[in-house]
């Protein structure tokens, strides 16, 4: 079983922070990394599907880093809102599609 | 619509007693997969299919039976199952194998005592 991590576990932001945090993953066969964004009671729903090292995206104030060498991914909220509260998960394909491994995700809540 | 569903979202059993937890997405996307969610130990995969008639095991098959007998379909089998089985279930699809983003189901909550 692959070991994907993420870090940290949860994180408390005022409204208007911008924050960041982490996934680390095994950086040996490597396909592709996934980010979800998973809110209370619905189901998780897809970010960024990455592939490349160095590749960099971005949807509205969410964008995500990916460095495949040294197997980790940064995922950034610019100006958090209330709204992007949720937990974000990512979760790495080292076995060319066949299974995804997820990490335990990072839990953000932004206060008003 | 484009979803995923499952059913059904909840389900209270009793240990021993066969069930089954139907997905079905209207994607037509080739590759299906089971996960289950609990407290602690995040989103781990049960069994995937990569299309009709092709299944295999994720990191945490025992228990569980799967089918893929059509493409929208991909039940979840219990054959008898047990308290260590309760969990949320999420059922997901992909229109590729490969580097493609999952469409998650909206989850069923089993209780089993």
């Amino acid at each position: 079983i692959l070991n994907v991590e993420q870090s940290p576990q949860s994180l408390h932001v005022q409204e208007g922070d911008s924050t960041n945090f982490t996934c680390s993953f095994p950086s040996s066969n490597f396909y592709a990394l996934h980010w979800y964004r998973w809110e209370t009671a619905k189901s998780p729903e897809a970010l960024f599907v990455m592939t490349l090292n160095g590749d960099e995206k971005k949807k509205g104030r969410i964008s995500a880093t990916l460095n495949t060498k040294e197997g980790y991914s940064y995922l950034y909220i610019k100006g958090s809102q209330p709204e992007d509260s949720a937990t974000y998960l990512c979760a790495s394909d080292n076995n060319a599609g066949n299974m995804l491994t997820f990490g335990g995700g990072t839990r953000l809540m932004v206060k008003p | 619509e484009a979803q995923v569903t499952q059913n059904p979202r909840y389900l209270i059993t009793v240990t021993g007693k066969k069930l089954t937890v139907t997905c079905s997405q209207n994607m037509n996307h080739e590759y299906m997969s089971w996960y289950r969610q609990d407290p602690g130990l995040g989103l781990r995969q049960i069994y995937y299919s990569m299309n009709v008639e092709v299944t295999d095991k994720g990191d945490v098959p025992e228990g569980y039976k799967v089918s893929r007998k059509e493409k929208r379909n991909f039940p979840l089998i219990l054959e008898s199952p047990s308290p260590n089985q309760t969990s949320l279930y999420f059922c997901a699809s992909s229109p590729r194998r490969v580097r493609s983003e999952q469409y998650f189901g909206p989850g069923t909550r089993l209780t089993v005592t």
